[in-house]
Order: structure tokens, then C-alpha cells, then sequence
């Protein structure tokens, strides 16, 4: 298994700020991946982040709205830029480890956007 | 594109049996997860199918019908701390990408 940690835990923004949301795992992973749950809803891939390259998105997302960082194997970050009140929903990372179908999920972040 | 279609909620008594279905399109299928979230938490992983038939985990079982696009989760001897959203999910594309269902809001009663 993985554990994974996400920081901010929650945060409530102001309108056309940006946020940025950590994720950190416990071990190394080719791919990390960002999804989106708002409240009630499934969740939504808005992009896969592999160390080394540029970040795959989903359609329906961008890079200049939601710019991500891989910097190394355990790490890594999603920004929402230039927020509006429909950003808001929960923002979750997750990783799947080697040979597995399992994806593992941090705790997420709850971005409440004002 | 991906789809895959849950019932939204099911309401099931403590101690019995209920079966959540999922029927899915997809290209490039590998396999169905599926996945439990209780409220104000993450994801958490259940059960895997990349072949049909039948796995049981516990109290979980899962199957799959890879020839009807289809599976489903069963879980017995409910209990009220089983009250959650269950996902399935396919997993598909050379980089175990997965996409989510809708969802299914079990309520377990009394």
C-alpha cells in the first residue's frame, strides 16, 4: 500500500487568487494523479503527472488553470489558478504502485472559493 | 470516451445482502475496481476484477462479465458503518489510467 498526505487539508480563497495543493507519498511512483470530486459527484481526472515530462490533461482541463510539478518520485503539486466559486470542490491526489490496478488516495483538499 | 452507470442510491436493511451493478463502455479494458468513500473522506480501494468471474474479499464479493460489460459489487451481512458511496472504476490505457462511475449512495438501516 501507499500512504499519501495532502496539504492545505481545506482552504477558503478569495476570487481570482491561486492555490497551490501539495501531495507527498511514502514511497516512489511513475505517475501521480490529480482528480476533482465536487459535492455529491463523482471524481473527475483533470490530469496524470509523470516525473520528468510534461503533465498529461484530461479534456476539459488546462495547463495555464491548473499547472502541475513533478518534481521527483514522491512528490508532487496541482495549482488552481485564477479561482472562481466553480473551483470549488475537493481536490484529491492519488497514485497507483508498480505492477497494480489499485489507485491509493490522499486525504484530499477541500477549496472553498469565494 | 469512458461511461460507466451505477444506480444513484440503494437502501438495504442491517444484516442483509445487497448488490450494487455497474455496466461500462470503454476501449482498451484492462479491469473493474471498485471503490468505497464515506462521507468528508477519500476513496478507499475494495476489490479488482480483470477476469470474469467471481472474487471475494470478506464480507465484499465482486464480479465481472467482461463479454456484457458488466460487474457488480455484493456485499453481506450488512452493517450500519457500511453506509458510504461505492464507484466502480475501469481500469484502461497503457498507464492504468481510471475513470469513476457515478456512484452509488448506500444507506444502511436498522
Amino acid at each position: 500500500s501507499a500512504v499519501i498526505s495532502q496539504k492545505p487539508s481545506r482552504d477558503i480563497c478569495q476570487r481570482g487568487t491561486s492555490l497551490t495543493i501539495q501531495c507527498q507519498v511514502d514511497s516512489q511512483v511513475t505517475m501521480m494523479f490529480w482528480y476533482r470530486q465536487q459535492p455529491g459527484q463523482s471524481l473527475t481526472l483533470i490530469a496524470t503527472a509523470n516525473q520528468g515530462s510534461e503533465a498529461t490533461y484530461e479534456s476539459g482541463f488546462v495547463i495555464d488553470k491548473f499547472p502541475i510539478s513533478r518534481p521527483n518520485l514522491t512528490f508532487s503539486t496541482l495549482t488552481v489558478s485564477n479561482m472562481s466559486p466553480e473551483d470549488s470542490s475537493i481536490y484529491l491526489c492519488s497514485v497507483v504502485l508498480q505492477g497494480g490496478g489499485t489507485q491509493y488516495f490522499g486525504p484530499g483538499t477541500r477549496l472553498t472559493v469565494l | 470516451g469512458q461511461s460507466l452507470e451505477q444506480p444513484s442510491e440503494v437502501t438495504a436493511v442491517e444484516g442483509a445482502i445487497v448488490q450494487i451493478n455497474c455496466t461500462y463502455q470503454t476501449s482498451g479494458f484492462y479491469g473493474l475496481s471498485w471503490y468505497q468513500q464515506h462521507d468528508g473522506g477519500a476513496p478507499t480501494f475494495l476489490s479488482y476484477n480483470a477476469l470474469d468471474g467471481l472474487e471475494e474479499t470478506g464480507r465484499f464479493s465482486s464480479f465481472l462479465s467482461r463479454s456484457d460489460s458488466y460487474g457488480y459489487l455484493l456485499l453481506q451481512e450488512l452493517q450500519m458503518k457500511d453506509s458510504a458511496s461505492y464507484f466502480c472504476a475501469v481500469n484502461s490505457g497503457g498507464y492504468q489510467k481510471v475513470t469513476f462511475g457515478t456512484g452509488t449512495k448506500l444507506q444502511v438501516i436498522p
